[in-house]
């Protein structure tokens, strides 16, 4: 069955440490995004891409980086300036950007938290 | 502005009662789309419904319906019958034609208690 697979569920990080959350689809989806989850609040837009080796920050892109080296991966990396990265990440894809008007397909998230 | 608010931040029903969780959006924009996902403890969101904004036709699917009103920018959801398995926050959200984004209500939390 065709999906988006996230690892690890949960991940623990340590002051000062960059850590790198997978996100990989097999829908053969165009586009890519990173959300995140905070309690209380909506999703927030992190990154996206559209098409391999092309992202565009979104709206809280400071302390993290992407890459989109193939089709179906688009790993996020929370770097050390991320100040308060404790939070539930999810990963989305959709057919093109707008294809996304059909809606996403997000995968089950990972859940970080800095120790 | 675009914005969605979900002022309902928790409601509790005892199962099989009718629940209806508000949605209430923003945006300058004439052609848009909304949306309504489940997001289970198992923590993926789910797709339920999709609405452009051209289409004001109400939907029933199962014990699922909305309501979709332009006049005063809602599109509430209704679940009827409820059961223990529709216990999960329920998010709305607002897609402007030629964006990129998602713009996501706070989200709901239903607890259907049995």
């Amino acid at each position: 069955d065709g999906g988006i697979t996230q690892s690890p569920k949960y991940l623990f990080r340590k002051e000062g440490q960059n850590v790198t959350l997978s996100c990989e689809q097999n829908l053969n989806h165009d586009a890519m995004y990173w959300y995140r989850q905070d309690p209380g609040q909506g999703l927030r837009l992190i990154y996206y891409s559209q098409i391999v080796n092309d992202f565009q920050k979104g709206d809280i892109a400071e302390g993290y980086s992407v890459s989109r080296e193939k089709k179906e991966s688009f790993p996020l990396t929370v770097t050390s300036a991320q100040k308060n990265p404790t939070a539930f990440y999810l990963c989305a894809s959709s057919i093109t950007r707008t294809g996304a008007n059909y809606g996403y397909t997000f995968g089950s998230g990972t859940r970080l938290t800095v120790v | 502005a675009q914005k969605v608010t979900q002022a309902q931040t928790e409601i509790s029903v005892v199962e099989k009662e009718d629940v209806t969780l508000d949605c209430v959006y923003e945006t300058r924009d004439t052609t848009y789309y909304l949306f309504w996902y489940k997001q289970p403890p198992s923590g993926e969101l789910v797709f339920l419904i999709r609405r452009n904004s051209f289409d004001e036709q109400n939907e029933i699917s199962g014990r699922y319906s909305w309501n979709f009103q332009k006049s005063t920018s809602s599109f509430n959801f209704t679940i009827t019958a409820s059961q223990v398995v529709d216990s999960a926050v329920y998010f709305c959200a607002l897609r402007p034609s030629g964006t990129y984004k998602y713009i996501f209500g706070t989200g709901t939390r239903l607890k259907v208690l049995a």
